[in-house]
């Protein structure tokens, strides 16, 4: 399995553009979070899917950002507008059936809001 | 609620020597427990995991012994090497996951 994919590895913008982040979760896999993690905050959770439905957006910041599963194999968070603040390497991970599965992480993405 | 207090960094080692990073738990039932390292400029790995109580997680020389009586899950290596120098996150999986806030290990030759 080629584990969980995420893109694009780096992404550098400006302040105020769009930015989408994408990521396919492994196969088979029922459960999706999002992740930010920063020197100062640490690793925090943005977003839990399970089966393609939002079940704990409690971790979003604020409403620039949203996220989106159309179908079991591929989600997509994106950032509108994007503030310096939001610099930071975002996981995407996967999981089982449970939210307490073990969960499988993706190689990040690493955003520079300028 | 439902926590996981893992030791504080950073840990700075020589060669081959033996490793302890502490992990306590707080949880109303009984949680699975696992521990997840981060190499520089990767995401998380799994790294061994137990399901319930004195169930010993083992890979790559580390070991882990859940322990509900000290509600504990401490990480442990006999011998470091370089290439262990990575972050280390204890967790919890039960009604939800958390992850510790990690702790930075380096191991100098």
């Amino acid at each position: 399995d080629a584990g969980v994919i995420q893109s694009p590895r780096h992404e550098v913008t400006e302040m105020g553009q769009e930015v989408t982040l994408r990521c396919k979760p492994i196969s088979g896999h029922n459960s999706l979070f999002w992740y930010r993690q920063t020197m100062m905050r640490g690793l925090e959770l943005l977003i839990y899917f399970n089966n393609n439905v939002p079940i704990d957006d409690s971790g979003m910041p604020e409403d620039r950002f949203s996220a989106k599963m159309p179908n079991a194999s591929f989600s997509t968070l994106k950032i509108q507008p994007s503030e310096p603040r939001d610099s930071a390497v975002y996981f995407c991970a996967s999981s089982g059936d449970r939210r307490t599965d073990t969960q499988y992480f993706g190689p990040g993405t690493r955003l520079t809001v300028l | 609620g439902d926590s996981v207090t893992q030791m504080e960094g950073p840990v700075t080692l020589s060669e081959e020597a033996f490793l302890t990073i502490n992990c306590t738990y707080t949880a109303t039932g009984y949680p699975s427990l696992f521990w997840y390292v981060q190499y520089p400029g990767e995401g998380l790995q799994l790294l061994l995991k137990a399901t319930k109580a004195d169930d010993k997680g083992s890979n790559k020389g580390f070991e882990a012994t859940y322990r509900k009586e000290t509600t504990s899950f401490h990480l442990e290596k006999g011998s470091v090497q370089v290439s262990d120098s990575a972050v280390y996150f204890c967790a919890l999986g039960f009604n939800q996951f958390y992850f510790g806030t990690g702790t930075s290990l380096t191991v100098i030759p």
